[in-house]
C-alpha cells in the first residue's frame, strides 16, 4: 500500500508568480485534504476535495484553488504568492466514511522570495 | 470557533524520563475526535492516536498513554521512559463534523509542542 506523496519536495518563487503543488493521494482514499503549516506553527486548513469538487474550505484566499481528479490525486494552486505563502504545504487524504483515517504526506517546502 | 491549545512551546529531558504533553480544546459540538500526531524533521505527520468524544477511557500503547478528560476539556499525552528517536514536534488536533455529504472532517491543530530528548 503506497501512503501519500507529494511534488516536488522543496520550490523557490519569487512574488507575484503563480505555484502548482501536486499529491497522489493513498491507494484507497478518495478524499484531499491540503494545509498550510508556517513555520512554528500548527497545520491550517486550506480546503478539501471530494469527488472532484471542494468541499469545505478554511480561511484562505480564492487566489488558493485546487483540483482533484479521477484518480483521486489532487492539485494545489496559488496565484500572485505573497512573502507570508512560505510555509510547508500538507497534503492528506483519507476514505469517506472510515473515520478520520487520514495519511500525511511529507510535503511541500515553499519559500518565497 | 474550535481551538486547541498546546501551551508547551518546548520540552527538553534526558532519556528515560518520563514526559507528558499537553493539550486543551474548545468546541461546540458534541461529537467530535482527538488526535496527536508526531512530526519528525522530515515534516511528515505521523497518526498516533484518535480518540472520540464518547470514549473518556485513558490508552496505552507500549510506552505512549493518553489522559482524556471530557469534564476539563484535555486530552494529554504522556511518554514513559523517553528515548531520543521521541524527539519531535507534537500536535494535538480537533475534528469538526463533516458537512453534509459524508466527506470527511477537517482538522484544527494547536501550535505543537518540540520535545528534545537528550540521551
Amino acid at each position: 500500500e503506497t501512503g501519500v506523496t507529494q511534488s516536488p519536495t522543496h520550490l523557490i518563487k519569487t512574488r507575484g508568480q503563480q505555484v502548482t503543488l501536486r499529491c497522489s493521494s493513498q491507494s484507497g482514499h478518495n478524499t484531499v485534504s491540503w494545509y498550510q503549516q508556517a513555520l512554528g506553527q500548527g497545520p491550517q486548513f486550506i480546503f478539501q476535495y471530494y469527488r472532484e469538487e471542494e468541499n469545505g474550505r478554511g480561511n484562505f484566499p480564492p487566489r488558493f484553488s485546487g483540483l482533484q481528479f479521477p484518480n483521486y490525486s489532487s492539485e494545489l494552486n496559488v496565484n500572485a504568492l505573497e512573502l507570508d505563502d512560505s510555509a510547508l504545504y500538507l497534503c492528506a487524504s483519507s476514505q469517506t466514511g472510515l473515520g478520520f483515517g487520514y495519511t500525511f504526506g511529507s510535503g511541500t517546502r515553499l519559500t518565497v522570495v | 470557533a474550535q481551538k486547541v491549545t498546546q501551551a508547551q512551546t518546548e520540552i527538553s529531558v534526558v532519556e528515560k524520563e518520563d514526559v507528558t504533553l499537553d493539550c486543551v480544546y474548545e468546541t461546540r459540538d458534541t461529537t467530535y475526535y482527538l488526535f496527536w500526531y508526531k512530526q519528525p524533521p522530515s515534516g511528515e505527520l505521523v497518526f498516533l492516536i484518535r480518540r472520540n468524544s464518547f470514549d473518556e477511557q485513558n490508552e496505552i500503547s507500549g510506552r505512549y498513554s493518553w489522559n482524556f478528560q471530557k469534564s476539563t476539556s484535555s486530552f494529554n499525552f504522556t511518554i514513559t521512559a523517553s528515548q531520543v528517536v521521541d524527539s519531535a514536534v507534537y500536535f494535538c488536533a480537533l475534528s469538526e463534523l463533516p458537512n453534509s455529504g459524508g466527506s470527511n472532517y477537517k482538522l484544527t491543530f494547536g501550535k505543537g509542542t518540540l520535545l528534545t530528548v537528550n540521551p
